[in-house]
């Protein structure tokens, strides 16, 4: 139980372009999405919180204008990168967590690699 | 100072030993202890996480929290390859709270 699947699981993209991230709750109803950005040999980062229904909120310094968050249901949340640049080729991984699993755990996606060209 | 401070090792041991990873934090409102392991190019599983000060026990792994320290502990008894991860500690104030990653330890286990 408690699987968390994103897609896609790597892309590459040109400068200037947008890119979308799907994250999905397989088995459990995800009330609370979180998304983080990770860096080669570095800890995770986290982006934002969104909660199904509610707009994200966002931790200080990530651009809400560039990094586009969508909870529309219990089961899927979108990171949308608008206009990527090189700087943003990293490591992006979303968590879940639901009604049903206990309080305090979050289960992770897998991961997106993005590499921006 | 950040909040989580982990040693990013490497830590090399052979197998069958008992391995001690640590983490320290700043912030006394940490109140759920985390720890998650993280295999290359993959994303985070949970292993266990604890609530205030105190030991749990599952398997091979143990948890310790001494918050008058601020000082959480992860020990894996009987070491295999497949333990060989980045592993995390990750704090959280609340049941619901965002998260607090530690830079992450990165272990091998010799065969």
């Amino acid at each position: 139980g408690a699987v968390v699947s994103q897609h896609p699981s790597w892309v590459i993209c040109k400068s200037g372009t947008s890119v979308k991230i799907e994250c999905r709750s397989l088995d459990f109803q995800a009330t609370t999405m979180f998304w983080y950005r990770q860096f080669p040999k570095q800890s995770l980062m986290l982006m934002a919180t969104s909660n199904e229904g509610s707009k994200a909120t966002y931790e200080q310094g990530v651009e809400k204008d560039k990094f586009l968050i969508n909870h529309a249901s219990l089961t899927l949340s979108t990171l949308t990168v608008t206009s990527a640049h090189p700087e943003d080729s990293s490591f992006y991984i979303c968590s879940a967590r639901g009604m049903e699993t206990v309080q305090a755990e979050q289960y992770f996606g897998p991961g997106t690699r993005l590499t921006v060209t | 100072q950040k909040e989580v401070e982990q040693d990013p090792g490497p830590l090399s041991v052979p197998e069958g030993a008992i391995v001690s990873l640590n983490c320290t934090y700043s912030n006394s409102a940490f109140q759920y202890f985390m720890w998650y392991r993280q295999y290359s190019r993959k994303g985070p599983e949970l292993l266990m996480y604890t609530y205030s000060s105190g030991n749990k026990e599952d398997g091979r792994f143990t948890a310790q929290v001494d918050k008058s320290s601020k000082y959480i502990s992860l020990f894996i008894r009987d070491s295999q390859p497949s333990d060989s991860a980045t592993y995390l500690c990750a704090p959280s104030q609340g049941s619901g709270d965002k998260l607090t990653f530690g830079t992450g330890t990165r272990l091998a286990v010799r065969p």
